[in-house]
């Protein structure tokens, strides 16, 4: 994937309630692995879940779950029961169309609200 | 659980000085990469990195920039001459070989290179 679009600069969430960021990107490519990345104050960078694109099975990780819609080229990241750990700003990365690095979304910062 | 390790976490370096940040991947990885973030914006991809050589780079990653694996260990990014435009987090990352299965990137805790 080359272009990645998140188009939630920042979303806000009460604690325990469910929050949905979204993604969309462009690839010309069949097969490609997608990637959702939060990275929390502390400006490291954590895996929270992964697809790929070839499995029609959405990917789960605990609370994290993602809406994979390959046709429409869209990634959603779910997340249930909120907590305030998961304050963060969270990259949608799709892999790029050749080799095995990715491509980052402008990232949506998730507020989590007491 | 092995990590990646970069060293310094920050350093602030003069307008056209040389900079090399330096990277431990973890111990079995054999793809490396480089990736910046410029504060408040997106991550970049710049550079990736196997069986010693450059297997993929972006267009940031010009003349001004070099990648080397110097020794069974380290990961390093160099940058000739720093402009103020290079002030950014770095991110250095590996991954395993894919053994049927895109390998998942590891990041480590970034540099935060500051150009005065």
């Amino acid at each position: 994937a080359q272009t990645v679009t998140q188009s939630q600069p920042e979303m806000s969430v009460q604690e325990a309630e469910t929050v949905t960021l979204s993604c969309t990107y462009d690839t010309s490519e069949s097969d490609y692995y997608l990637f959702w990345y939060k990275q929390p104050p502390s400006r490291q960078m954590i895996l929270v879940i992964r697809q790929e694109a070839y499995k029609q099975q959405n990917a789960t990780e605990n609370r994290f779950s993602v809406n994979f819609q390959k046709a429409a080229k869209s990634f959603s990241l779910k997340i249930s029961d909120s907590q305030l750990g998961d304050a963060a700003m969270y990259f949608c990365a799709p892999s790029r169309d050749s080799g095995y690095a990715l491509n980052f979304g402008k990232g949506t910062s998730l507020l989590v609200t007491p | 659980e092995p990590e990646v390790t970069q060293t310094p976490s920050h350093q602030v370096t003069q307008m056209g000085q040389e900079v090399i940040l330096r990277c431990v991947p973890i111990s079995n990885h054999l793809y490396f990469y480089w990736y910046r973030q410029i504060l408040g914006q997106k991550v970049e991809f710049l550079v990736s990195f196997y069986n010693n050589e450059i297997s993929e780079k972006s267009e940031i990653f010009d003349d001004q920039f070099s990648v080397e694996r110097p020794d069974g260990s380290n990961f390093t990014l160099k940058i000739r001459s720093t402009k103020l435009e290079d002030s950014a987090m770095y991110f250095c990352a590996s991954s395993d070989g894919p053994r049927g299965l895109f390998p998942s990137l590891h990041f480590g805790n970034g540099t935060r290179l500051t150009v005065t």
